[in-house]
């Protein structure tokens, strides 16, 4: 079956542009997660829903980033004002919770789409 | 102090070789642990989830220390396609913390 996809794969931006990158998650799936990754580092946690309910945005760097799933199936994470600092790989992963409290899910991660600012 | 740590390496093993990685975690409450899989420019895929009581699959064991609160994980007769970042994640409720990585060369 379909796995996570995301678009654009990669995006360039001037300073100060704004972008829009969008998550599709496994068919189904009710858990998604977004991440930042830069250079050499692991996965950062930016934000997670479960259905079209926003449950923890406490990773986003800013107030000009801001994510939104309104059906509970797409999901698309927009970066106002975009800075130099933002260039990374954007992340999104799904997951289907189990209703087991004692399982944790496994999360299926997307290709990602590499930022650059300039 | 980061939530999870794992040194970065690199480790250049040479094919056959045992290798090692270790993580360790500040966070108490941490009820789940994983190894994840990285290859260059592509996404993480789940390599295992570490059980209290260790896990092995093929060549690759996982064990879990929560008293010292820290993760292994073992490679045994590495092979050249098991050259990647190896990524250590933590998870309480439905938050997940990755560790840095730790970049393996497998070298021939």
């Amino acid at each position: 079956g379909a796995g996570v996809s995301q678009s654009p794969r990669y995006k360039v931006a001037k300073r100060g542009q704004d972008v829009a990158l969008r998550c599709d998650p496994i068919s189904g799936h009710v858990s998604l997660f977004w991440y930042q990754q830069a250079l050499g580092q692991g996965p950062e946690f930016l934000t997670y829903f479960q259905n079209e309910a926003q449950l923890d945005k406490s990773g986003l760097p800013s107030d000009r980033f801001f994510a939104e799933r309104p059906e509970g199936s797409v999901s698309t994470l927009k970066i106002q004002r975009t800075q130099q600092e933002d260039s990374a790989v954007y992340l999104c992963a799904s997951s289907l919770p189990s209703k087991r409290l004692a399982d944790t899910d496994t999360q299926y991660f997307g290709p990602g789409t590499r930022l650059t600012v300039l | 102090r980061k939530e999870v740590e794992q040194d970065p390496g690199p480790f250049n093993v040479p094919e056959g070789a045992t290798v090692a990685f270790n993580c360790t975690y500040s966070n108490s409450a941490s009820q789940s642990f994983f190894w994840y899989r990285q290859d260059c420019r592509k996404e993480p895929k789940l390599l295992m989830s570490v059980y209290s009581s260790g896990n092995e699959d093929g060549r690759f064991t996982a064990q879990l220390n929560r008293a010292s609160q820290y993760i292994s994980l073992l490679i045994r007769d590495s092979k050249l396609s098991d050259s990647a970042t190896y990524l250590c994640v933590v998870n309480y409720g439905q938050n997940f913390v990755f560790g840095p990585g730790t970049r393996l060369s497998v070298l021939p």
